[in-house]
């Protein structure tokens, strides 16, 4: 496996369901983030784990819930969701220094979700 | 936070025309780059630049870093059927946080 992989690549599951997104990078980065992709929206940053630990959530409800257990790895556990939370769930990785943000970021292919 | 202003939002072309897409900001970044989407995939990276000014080219596709540093230029010349998806701009700021447009929704005719 190569670049950034998401599974799954699809996920339809209803309001009181528990599911996790799972991302996992090939490129040896240190710094990982899911986005939020809505239709006709920018993207939407939601969490960021720079060296394994979590530096930002952008007031991003509880329902969503991220785990990073190592570098190369993310997850995002979801549950009760609402119809609203259906869209595309971007994860991307990137090499950073001292500071987050910093240099290109690397997207996987997304998981669509859709909360019936 | 700073606003990234993506345009047009959508081009309608014919196969062979050069296309030429835009971001504005109200505040300076420190990088520029550009993605391309395409159906049921997440953001390719296309170029990165870095300084401003800079101009770089990636086989038809050529961006520039404004001088200003709140802008920056994505033009693709003699357009084929596979260049149709989301062209997205973002840009980091001096926060180190990283922006992204709207997208351009690219459509080119056979």
């Amino acid at each position: 496996e190569t670049g950034v992989t998401q599974t799954p690549r699809h996920l339809v599951m209803g309001m009181t369901n528990k599911k996790s997104l799972k991302c996992e990078q090939h490129l040896g980065h240190n710094a990982m983030y899911w986005y939020k992709q809505s239709a006709k929206k920018p993207l939407e940053l939601m969490f960021v784990y720079n060296f394994k630990e979590q530096t930002e959530n952008n007031s991003v409800p509880s329902r969503f819930s991220p785990e990073c257990p190592n570098s190369s790895h993310l997850f995002l556990h979801l549950h009760t969701l609402q119809p609203e939370d259906s869209a595309l769930y971007l994860c991307a990785s990137s090499q950073v220094g001292t500071a987050y943000g910093g240099y290109e970021q690397y997207f996987g292919p997304g998981t669509r979700l859709t909360v019936t | 936070g700073q606003q990234l202003n993506q345009s047009p939002q959508s081009m309608f072309i014919q196969e062979g025309e050069d296309v030429s897409m835009n971001c504005t900001s109200s505040s300076i970044f420190n990088t520029w780059l550009w993605y391309k989407q395409e159906p049921g995939e997440g953001p390719v990276l296309l170029i990165a630049l870095y300084k401003a000014g800079e101009l770089t080219s990636n086989g038809r596709l050529t961006a520039q870093f404004g001088i200003t540093r709140k802008d920056s230029f994505l033009n693709i010349s003699a357009s084929i059927p596979s260049d149709v998806g989301i062209y997205f701009c973002a840009g980091r700021d001096n926060n180190n946080d990283m922006r992204f447009g709207a997208g351009t929704r690219l459509t080119v005719k056979p």
